[in-house]
């Protein structure tokens, strides 16, 4: 069973820091996609970063380029995403999310994890 | 960028009705378009994916259709699961932007 779990989430300070990670399992980690979404507190769904499988291709949204970086470790089956310069803009809902093998979605996603930053 | 932008932003509806929602992309995007829905508290879910694949395990009555620029997800017969967000996605091009998402509730 395709599994994605999510930690490291909680309450920040602005201008503070935080890292996130997403432990995989029941595929073979090394072979996906992945990507980081976000969701504000009642708002709709934002796309965040992507990485490639290899880790050599990634992407970012406008919004978190320079703050935030994508990362893995296909040996742990693992992804990350280390947040810094953190603002109120950035509260909410993380998930990460396998793109599919053969298609542009996302068709495994975690169960998200909260990030608060606030004062 | 690529922006989308989805109507209705909400809609009402009865358990049996057929609910059309559309999405539009600024720029073409062929086929390379995904819808998910979404419960609160919960995890958004893959229902089509290409623009007309429907993601396996997800019921018959969704169906998506369009190209270029305008998408459209189509339930044949509202079931009381099938309450929620719904939100298009393009994976075109990053930033792999999302809809703002069209509320489906009850009439």
């Amino acid at each position: 069973e395709v599994q994605l779990v999510e930690s490291g989430g909680g309450l920040v300070q602005p201008g503070g820091s935080l890292r996130l990670s997403c432990a995989a399992s029941g595929f073979t980690f090394s072979s996906y996609e992945m990507n980081w979404v976000r969701q504000a507190p009642g708002k709709g769904l934002a796309w965040v970063s992507y990485i490639h499988s290899s880790g050599t291709t990634i992407y970012y949204a406008d919004s978190v380029k320079g703050r935030f970086t994508i990362s893995r470790d296909n040996a742990k089956s693992s992804l990350y995403l280390q947040m810094n310069s953190l603002t109120a803009e950035d509260t909410g809902v993380y998930y990460c999310a396998r793109k599919q093998w053969l298609g542009p979605g996302a068709d495994y996603w975690g169960q998200g994890i909260l990030v608060t930053v606030s004062s | 960028d690529i922006q989308m932008t989805q109507s209705p932003s909400s809609l009402s509806a009865s358990v049996g009705d057929r609910v059309t929602i559309t999405c539009r992309a600024s720029q073409t995007i062929s086929t390379y378009l995904n819808w998910y829905q979404q419960t609160p508290g919960k995890a958004p879910k893959l229902l089509i994916y290409a623009a007309s694949n429907l993601q396996s395990g997800v019921p018959s009555r969704f169906s998506g259709s369009g190209s270029g620029t305008d998408f459209t997800l189509t339930i044949s017969s509202l079931q009381p699961e099938d309450f929620a967000t719904y939100y298009c996605q393009q994976g075109d091009s990053p930033p792999f932007t999302f809809g703002p998402g069209t509320k489906v509730d009850v009439k």
